[in-house]
């Protein structure tokens, strides 16, 4: 199947400092990605919609100038935690849609944040 | 809203046994449901799917039935094995949307 690769799959960080993730299609191109939240012993939340050269559509309650996605290309999507807290620590996951609405999802390996 | 309730984990079985593992829903339409799986180090993998009532998704020996008349979807396999230990999430996408819903994921280990 397709694969999808996050970077980096944990970092360590001190409150108030950025951090960048990365989401990349190395196979295919993908018009729309996805990231989710995932708590311990809870679910995968889904935080935004990320399409290719245009703006992120967010969820409810996800704070947007928060939490930034970029989707410049068709391979790469990049989600960039802002003035990171402690809260913000969690594990982020995206996912990549080949071809359009029905295509399958792939899943990159997930991204684990810890904010100091 | 959508909603996805899975058994809480973590499941531990030894290999060769019967595994199930429960997952109901709450959709206001006419979702398709999902298995995913997880193994270490690994992104999610669709393991199967089924798209209406009454579909059954299959692959690798595992099943799930989609029951409309009781809003399940069950995973189960006959005779499991110790590759098959990973996180296992239940999943539903109603039609015309593209978000999916995730239940809380449910970790089985399989021991030798």
């Amino acid at each position: 199947g397709a694969v999808v690769s996050q970077h980096p799959s944990w970092v360590i960080c001190k409150s108030g400092t950025s951090v960048k993730i990365e989401c990349r299609s190395l196979d295919f191109q993908a018009t729309t990605m996805f990231w989710y939240r995932q708590f311990p012993k809870q679910s995968l939340m889904l935080m935004a919609t990320s399409n290719e050269g245009s703006k992120a559509t967010y969820e409810q309650g996800v704070e947007k100038d928060k939490f930034l996605i970029n989707h410049a290309s068709l391979t790469l999507s990049t989600l960039t935690v802002t003035s990171a807290h402690p809260e913000d620590s969690s594990f982020y996951i995206c996912s990549a849609r080949v071809g359009l609405h029905t295509g399958e999802l792939f899943f990159g390996e997930g991204s684990r944040l810890t904010v100091l | 809203g959508d909603s996805v309730t899975q058994m809480e984990g973590p499941v531990t079985l030894s290999e060769e046994a019967f595994l199930t593992i429960n997952c109901t829903y709450t959709a206001t339409g006419y979702p398709s449901l999902f298995w995913y799986v997880q193994y270490p180090g690994e992104g999610l993998q669709l393991l199967l799917k089924a798209t209406k009532a009454d579909d059954k998704g299959s692959n690798k020996g595992f099943e799930a039935t989609y029951r409309k008349e009781t809003t399940s979807f069950h995973l189960e396999k006959g005779s499991v094995q110790v590759s098959d230990s990973a996180v296992y999430f239940c999943a539903l996408k109603d039609f015309g949307n593209e978000k999916l819903t995730f239940g809380t994921g449910t970790r089985l280990t399989i021991i030798p």
